[in-house]
């Protein structure tokens, strides 16, 4: 069974499109996390959830907008899409046991806007 | 907030030859430094971490060192294998009740057979 899963694994689509990824995590783990990896493969934060509630927003454009249905998923819908916004997006999750934050990621989203 | 410089960004070894990949962070309030491992078409996996009240902690093959007061810590892996082959990451967050984990910018790692 897979930890964290995303869907789809690739993703086509036209510049000024929306679009959707998701992400489903059966670790019963209470957050998650979107990144996003660019094509020098930095990664960085987008957002992270706890429990349904949004924790951090790092400067992300608001056509991106996380939605959590429950504490197990976390999906991630792109309004109004941008040649920039081309990227690989992991979804990840963690238990918050103290002191440390062993966070899980799925296998990626690799976006190509065109 | 918090920067985290990674270095080399690409590194060569031969089969069987250590690999050492350093990164400096920023902020001294850190205090949960972890190590990832890509491979092609996969996610960033977790292969070991350290904690701020830890000098040094190892696994195998595969060692991390934390100097805090120079603000550094390193991964070092012995007795390289081809399936070490991958881009590593490391890096850094506060810990629990704020676990934003600021990455390096990796380190792609060949092993030469």
């Amino acid at each position: 069974d897979t930890a964290v899963s995303q869907t789809p694994k690739y993703l086509v689509t036209q510049m000024g499109n929306d679009k959707s990824i998701k992400c489903e995590q059966n670790l019963g783990h209470d957050t998650m996390y979107w990144y996003k990896q660019d094509s020098k493969k930095f990664l960085k934060i987008m957002f992270s959830y706890n429990n349904k509630e949004l924790i951090i927003n790092e400067t992300v454009p608001n056509r991106f907008s996380p939605k959590s249905p429950d504490k197990a998923h976390l999906n991630l819908h792109i309004n109004s899409l941008e040649l920039g916004d081309s990227a690989v997006y992991f979804c990840a999750s963690s238990d918050r046991i103290p002191p440390q934050n062993i966070q899980y990621f799925g296998a990626g989203t690799r976006l190509s806007v065109l | 907030g918090e920067n985290v410089e990674q270095h080399p960004s690409t590194l060569s070894v031969q089969e069987g030859d250590s690999a050492v990949i350093k990164c400096t962070y920023s902020d001294s309030a850190s205090n949960y430094f972890p190590w990832y491992k890509q491979e092609l078409g996969k996610g960033p996996q977790l292969i070991i971490d350290i904690r701020s009240n830890v000098g040094e902690k190892k696994d195998q093959r595969i060692a991390v060192t934390l100097n805090k007061t120079a603000k550094h810590f390193s991964l070092h892996i012995t007795e390289t294998q081809p399936e070490d082959s991958a881009v590593y990451f490391c890096a850094a967050s506060k810990g629990f009740g704020n676990e934003k984990l600021t990455f390096g910018t990796g380190t792609r790692l060949t092993i030469i057979p």
